[in-house]
């Protein structure tokens, strides 16, 4: 069965600074993996998604993931936090030996100090 | 293009009554499922559609929830009669379609509706 663990519920980082956001999946089967950003009052935005064409996956707003697979992580960072950026982050992966739901981490909630 | 949208955003309803979600997709999206995050917790996977067919309701809590979509077009999830540990907020998401082996297709997500059962 596939699982993804998130790293760290909540995430303070100073304004300026590298973010990085981890997860772990776990996959018997060459995974596809997401990442979402949850802004207050709002839905489930894509921010990248790694789909075994490269391991380098650049995103939206500066965001980008590394995927490796020794490692079985999925990381998410930005070298330089923005105000903007504080939201609510998500791993997810594909269930690929199904219906292709996804499977969620627990989230993480990034803070950013002035 | 009009994004996924659900209804009510809001919901607050008493033990034992009934509620029903909707969600209407990305036009022209095949697929179609639901997700609940309860409090403090991940979201969890609900069910799939593939059109009207359900492809996959493994996630459904019991035989309380009732999730339809008729025409293959906008979904409703009843829940009857609800309870507490129902609370939470149910997001839905859309993707185009469906194809055996690709399984990147990006789900699209709407804003959710947080359900409040007292």
């Amino acid at each position: 069965a596939q699982s993804v663990t998130q790293l760290g519920s909540h995430v303070s980082v100073s304004e300026g600074a590298l973010v990085l956001l981890r997860c772990n999946y776990s996959s018997s089967v060459p995974p596809y993996l997401f990442w979402y950003v949850q802004y207050p009052n709002q839905g489930l935005q894509l921010l990248l998604k790694y789909t075994s064409a490269a391991t380098l996956v650049k995103g939206i707003n500066g965001f980008e993931a590394e995927f490796k697979k020794s490692e079985t992580s999925f990381h998410l960072t930005k070298p330089s936090a923005h105000m903007s950026d504080a939201a609510e982050y998500f791993c997810a992966v594909s269930d690929v030996s199904g219906t292709y739901k996804y499977i969620f981490g627990t989230g993480t909630r990034l803070k950013v100090l002035a | 293009e009009a994004g996924v949208t659900q209804f009510p955003s809001h919901s607050v309803i008493e033990k034992g009554q009934t509620v029903t979600l909707r969600c209407d997709p990305i036009s022209g999206h095949d697929n179609l499922y639901w997700y609940r995050r309860v409090m403090g917790k991940e979201i969890k996977f609900l069910l799939h559609f593939v059109k009207e067919s359900k492809q996959d309701e493994s996630g459904m809590p019991n035989n309380r929830f009732l999730a339809e979509r008729t025409g293959g077009t906008y979904s409703t999830l009843k829940v009857q009669p609800a309870e507490l540990e129902d609370s939470g907020v149910y997001f839905c998401a859309s993707s185009q379609e469906w194809q055996w082996g690709t399984g990147a297709d990006t789900q699209y997500f709407g804003p959710g509706t947080r359900l409040t059962v007292l």
